[in-house]
């Protein structure tokens, strides 16, 4: 149990709409990453926030965006959703003690 | 060229065995931590072992074994005894530079191991 959340669970949309995911930590987890799995493959980095300001980001593109609130939830945006954005999207949070990502259960996003 | 380079797609080990899933990395960096993480059907990233650059032991925890061996850029799980419920994706990732409090801490991940446990 590393007391990560994600909602929802699973999540069909259609190419050219938005999405936005959820994620909640726990207290003291400053830090929070999102990461993108595709089909067969291993995570990719899509940014990471540290006390509601994003200081890190991977090759994705500006329609990918989020949030972090001062509840130690966070949000990831996509706009105009394209066919290839399908994938397992995954919410990891760090505590500033360790250097260890703890992951959510994830959240399937298909793009019809 | 890939940080993280697993060439195991899939192992077969026997139920009670032990099996060990290979992972070399490429960094430059002279700070870095070195990961294990788990991956069931369901989905769920599970944290399994961590080792540090710096680190001159051998990270355990459990049945888990980490064999690290730097000169070689290698960082190999070892997983003793295996039961039914180990059969999973297996990722090997890692984290460049000192993370410090607020640091960027991307993590990078191979492309994982199918393990599947046999009865």
């Amino acid at each position: 149990e590393t007391g990560v959340t994600q909602s929802p669970t699973h999540l069909i949309k259609t190419r050219g709409q938005q999405v936005t995911l959820r994620c909640s930590s726990q207290s003291g987890h400053n830090t929070v990453s999102w990461y993108q799995q595709a089909l067969g493959q291993g995570p990719q980095f899509i940014f990471q926030y540290y006390r509601e300001e994003e200081n890190g980001r991977g090759n994705f593109p500006p329609r990918f965006s989020g949030l972090q609130f001062p509840n130690y939830s966070s949000e990831l945006n996509v706009n105009a959703l394209e066919l290839d954005d399908s994938a397992l999207y995954l919410c990891a949070s760090r505590p500033a003690t360790t250097d260890t990502q703890y992951f959510g259960p994830g959240t399937r996003l298909t793009v019809l | 060229a890939q940080k993280i380079t697993q060439t195991q797609p899939g192992m077969f080990v026997q139920e009670k065995e032990a099996v060990t899933l290979d992972c070399t990395y490429d960094t430059s960096d002279q700070s870095y931590g070195l990961f294990w993480y788990k991956q069931p059907s369901s989905g769920e990233m599970i944290f399994l072992i961590y080792q540090g650059s710096y680190d001159e032991q051998n990270a355990t925890e459990g049945r888990y074994s980490l064999n690290f061996q730097k000169a070689r850029k290698s960082a190999n799980l070892v997983i003793s005894a295996s039961q039914l419920g180990d059969s999973a994706m297996y990722f090997c990732a890692m984290r460049e530079g000192r993370p410090g409090l607020s640091g960027n801490t991307p993590l990078v991940f191979g492309k994982g191991t199918r393990l599947s446990v046999i009865a």
